[in-house]
């Protein structure tokens, strides 16, 4: 089935090594986003791709960085997670934008000890 | 005020129940609304996608106010599986690719 995967499901790093989340989408989707969420709060925005052209949010640390090598892949890295790095990361896909349904994948719970 | 509004609840609610969220929403040129389950810690699941006329799915009830820009879900004979955080999204406008989440409302349903 076409879908939105994420790995590792669960990562835990140590406070300040670098870590990268992936995420692939079988949809052939052109918008790709990455969003942080702490419990109880609302999904956070960090960037989004359109195709290849790559979007920050104002707030997003510069600590996170992003790739998107080709349409199937994207990637977040976190340089030096901190404590308050601990969240929930998914990955989302929209066929061109934010008119339209997003499709998630299961996400990465990021543990930093 | 926020740009997507919604009581976080929780709503807590018998089997069998109706029950009712509304959403508020800021950006009165927003073109496209939904409702997004999300059970706990899992991702956000499309739930229902919401069109100007309302649109029904089962026991769900979707609609729109634009006078008033909210958007409202109501659930029918509620189940225990129905219980779940259910988060508003107004989709973008004016070419921008980026929705606007609501927090999210948390409904509970006790047999």
């Amino acid at each position: 089935d076409a879908m939105v995967i994420q790995n590792p499901r669960y990562q835990v790093t140590q406070f300040g090594k670098p870590v990268t989340l992936s995420c692939s989408q079988t949809l052939n989707h052109n918008v790709m986003y990455w969003y942080q969420q702490k419990s109880s709060q609302a999904p956070k925005l960090l960037f989004h791709y359109y195709d290849k052209d790559f979007n920050n949010e104002a707030d997003t640390p510069d600590n996170f960085q992003s790739r998107r090598p080709n349409t199937s892949f994207c990637f977040l890295d976190i340089r030096s997670p901190g404590l308050g790095d601990a969240a929930m990361y998914l990955c989302a896909t929209s066929i061109r934008g934010g008119m339209e349904t997003q499709y998630f994948g299961p996400g990465t719970r990021l543990l930093v000890l | 005020r926020k740009e997507v509004e919604q009581d976080p609840g929780p709503f807590n609610v018998p089997e069998g129940a109706t029950v009712a969220f509304n959403c508020t929403y800021s950006n009165s040129a927003s073109q496209s609304f939904f409702w997004y389950r999300q059970d706990c810690r899992k991702e956000p699941k499309l739930l229902m996608s919401v069109y100007s006329s309302g649109n029904e799915d089962g026991r769900f009830t979707a609609q729109l106010n634009r006078a008033s820009q909210y958007i409202s879900l109501l659930i029918r004979d509620s189940k225990l599986s129905d219980s779940a955080t259910y988060l508003c999204v107004v989709g973008a406008s004016g070419g921008s690719y980026i929705p606007t989440f609501g927090r999210g409302t948390s409904l509970i349903v006790h047999p």
